[in-house]
């Protein structure tokens, strides 16, 4: 069974610039997390998606932002690119229920120059 | 404020040796714990999780303990073997409809030795 697919892996973008990520969950699962990396700040949650409705958001600005699609693939979104926002950005999948485990891509990292 | 917390960024233990990594948590709404294991340029994976009606679970070599009154959790690797070299992570959730929102703690690098 396939797992979490997450596109792009590699990307460099400029400050200012902005970007589209990309999740495929797992085959079946309704529910799309998305997770930041960063080197200390171990990770960190930016917002879920459940039956394409945004059902948990973390602490992050208004750059950042999700959506998701019918079929569960779900894209995030940070406009404006600040060096800061350079990180392994991660997405997870479950079947949303209380208690499902949830599964993680290989992540995209992103470098902001 | 850091609401999951691992005390011990690193961690070396030799071959065929207990390895015990330990997770701290302040949010007494956590009622539900996972342990991810993560190498380097890749997404964690899940290890063990243990909800707060049980204070152990086992699977095979892996066994998590989870001590309520002191809001305190422990992953035991027996034996340690070295594909188990990597960053673990412990996170903790709650076991309600729409909170998959898990809560980090910032890794314990661990290293077997040969």
């Amino acid at each position: 069974k396939a797992g979490v697919t997450q596109t792009p892996r590699y990307l460099i973008k400029t400050r200012g610039q902005q970007v589209t990520l990309s999740c495929s969950p797992i085959s079946g699962h309704r529910s799309v997390s998305w997770y930041q990396q960063t080197p200390g700040q171990g990770l960190q949650f930016l917002f879920e998606y459940f039956s394409e409705t945004q059902r948990n958001k973390g602490n992050f600005p208004g750059r950042f932002s999700g959506r998701q699609f019918s079929n569960s693939r779900s894209e995030m979104n940070v406009s404006t690119l600040e060096l800061g926002d350079s990180a392994l950005y991660l997405c997870a999948s479950s079947f949303g229920l209380p208690g499902n485990t949830i599964y993680f891509g290989e992540g995209s990292w992103l470098t902001v120059v | 404020d850091q609401q999951v917390k691992q005390n011990s960024p690193s961690l070396s233990v030799q071959e065929g040796r207990i390895s015990i990594l330990n997770c701290d948590y302040t949010n007494s709404m956590f009622d539900y714990f996972l342990w991810y294991k993560k190498y380097p340029a890749e997404g964690p994976t899940f290890l063990i999780s243990i909800s707060s009606i049980k204070d152990k679970n086992e699977d095979g070599r892996f066994t998590v303990f989870l001590n309520k009154s002191a809001k305190h959790l422990s992953l035991h690797i027996v034996p340690s073997q070295p594909g188990d070299s990597a960053v673990y992570f412990c996170a903790a959730g709650v076991l309600n409809f729409g909170n998959e929102k898990l809560t980090f703690g910032t890794g314990t690098r661990l290293t077997i030795i040969p």
